[in-house]
């Protein structure tokens, strides 16, 4: 199974300012269609998982373009360009190359 | 308006079954892999189990931890999917999510059902 390594699991962050989670995958997400299977979901307390980016970049409808996806091969980030209130929870990036789909250990963000 | 509504969760012994059900609605369940996926409290994400569709023929399979105890089924004519447990341990108690497969991503998920095992 692809392996997804996140960083950082714990991240206080003060409102307003900008928040970054690190996701690492065990071999390259780059399918043969060309197109790279990395995805981002926030889980609210609470709530199931949503999903916000998908494809490394691809925000979902209604998510705030405060949220940001980038990266390539094997290394990927999650970008929130200024913290809100509402951003609290755990963010999760999956793999979608591979069946079985696999997930991060999920990161932790939370107000200072 | 897409929606998935798991239900049938809830506390059973050790060796215990139960059967969960996730009602789909605003889209064809026949077009989709489904998946089912647990979340342990305070844990994260585990995938449980996968329903292919018609085009695929209808095939299964399941995370180590569940062959052979746990079964997926649906119903293409209800827009349903289920999960047959069986012979639970206390490591099954979970939050338990259907989600739709969209091309490499889980694209929409339920609210989930809680099932507990305990004696």
């Amino acid at each position: 199974d692809v392996v997804m390594t996140q960083s950082p699991l714990s991240l206080p962050v003060t409102l307003g300012q900008p928040a970054s989670i690190s996701c690492r995958s065990s071999q390259s997400l780059v399918y043969s269609d060309g197109n790279t299977y990395l995805n981002w979901f926030q889980q609210r307390p609470g709530q199931s998982p949503r999903r916000l980016i998908y494809k490394v970049s691809n925000r979902d409808s209604g998510v705030p373009d405060r949220f940001s996806g980038s990266g390539s091969g094997t290394d990927f980030t999650l970008k929130l360009s200024r913290v809100e209130a509402e951003d609290v929870g755990v963010y999760y990036c999956m793999q979608g190359i591979q069946w079985p789909y696999t997930f991060g250990q999920g990161t932790k963000l939370e107000i200072k | 308006e897409v929606q998935l509504v798991e239900s049938g969760g809830g506390l059973v012994q050790p060796g215990g079954s139960l059967r969960l059900s996730c009602a789909a609605s605003g889209f064809s369940l026949s077009d989709y892999y489904m998946d089912w996926v647990r979340q342990a409290p305070g844990k994260g994400l585990e995938w449980v189990g996968r329903s292919r569709n018609k085009p695929s023929g209808y095939t299964t399979d399941y995370a180590a931890s569940v062959k052979g105890r746990f079964t997926i089924s649906r119903d293409d004519s209800q827009n349903s999917l289920y999960l047959q447990m069986y012979s639970l341990k206390t490591e099954d108690t979970a939050m338990y999510f259907c989600a739709r497969d969209n091309t490499g991503s889980y694209d929409f998920w339920g609210r989930g059902t809680l099932v507990t095992v305990s004696s």
